[in-house]
């Protein structure tokens, strides 16, 4: 069974770009969220994603977008970079119903300089 | 709107002791409770999880949580640490209704665990 994948591992763009990190479900899910972690914090939930449309927003701006797939891999979009958007990206995958348990990638780590 | 406490950003043991780390939440409604390990530079793992039943938990590691209702508590501990629990440990609530709040995890803001040798 693979696990939740992310790409790439670490990025380094510079204020006023845009990035897309990307993340692969687990086998069997079809719910992804997206946290943002910044150093030395918990994860602040972003958004989340079932059947190709967002469920469920945390208090983020809206250059921060995503989407989801057929295959329910997903894609997270972040435009007009701020030097705060610097932090520890986590996908987090779930199969529907259940007790929400979520299982998480390695992360993509962004610096924005 | 839930939320997560963390008693202690840093905690340190030696080899060998009881580990005692602290979460308290606040929910409007009855929640799910999880607690999540990090190790550097990597994502996060589930330890465990309650979700009914049962309020003493047993998860991963030889990890176990109770789940006080009437003190809103969801303590993690460990009867005897081991070098390899140095970590970031993370306390996570959801709520119960996912069909329309989906099903973010609200966290604390973590309790780092050093153990001595």
């Amino acid at each position: 069974e693979t696990g939740v994948t992310q790409s790439p591992t670490h990025l380094i763009k510079t204020r006023g770009q845009q990035v897309t990190l990307r993340c692969s479900s687990q086998s069997g899910h079809n719910t992804v969220s997206w946290y943002q972690q910044a150093l030395g914090q918990g994860p602040q939930f972003i958004f989340q994603y079932y059947r190709e449309e967002e469920n469920g927003r945390g208090n983020f701006p809206p250059r921060f977008s995503g989407l989801q797939f057929p295959n329910y891999s997903s894609e997270l979009n972040v435009n007009a970079l701020e030097l705060d958007d610097s932090a520890l990206y986590l996908c987090a995958s779930k199969a529907s119903g259940g007790y929400n348990e979520q299982f998480f990638g390695p992360g993509t780590r962004l610096t924005v300089l | 709107a839930q939320s997560v406490t963390q008693l202690g950003s840093h905690v340190s043991v030696s080899e060998g002791a009881l580990v005692l780390l602290r979460c308290n939440y606040s929910s409007s409604v009855p929640p799910y409770l999880f607690w999540y390990v990090q190790y550097p530079n990597q994502g996060l793992q589930l330890l465990l999880k309650y979700t009914t039943g049962a309020t003493l938990v047993k998860g991963i590691n030889g990890f176990e949580a109770e789940f006080k209702k009437s003190e809103t508590s969801f303590h993690l501990t460990k009867p005897s640490a081991h070098m390899s629990d140095a970590a970031e440990y993370f306390c996570a609530v959801s709520d119960r209704a996912q069909e329309t709040s989906g099903s973010r995890l609200t966290f604390g803001e973590g309790t780092q665990l050093t153990v001595n040798p």
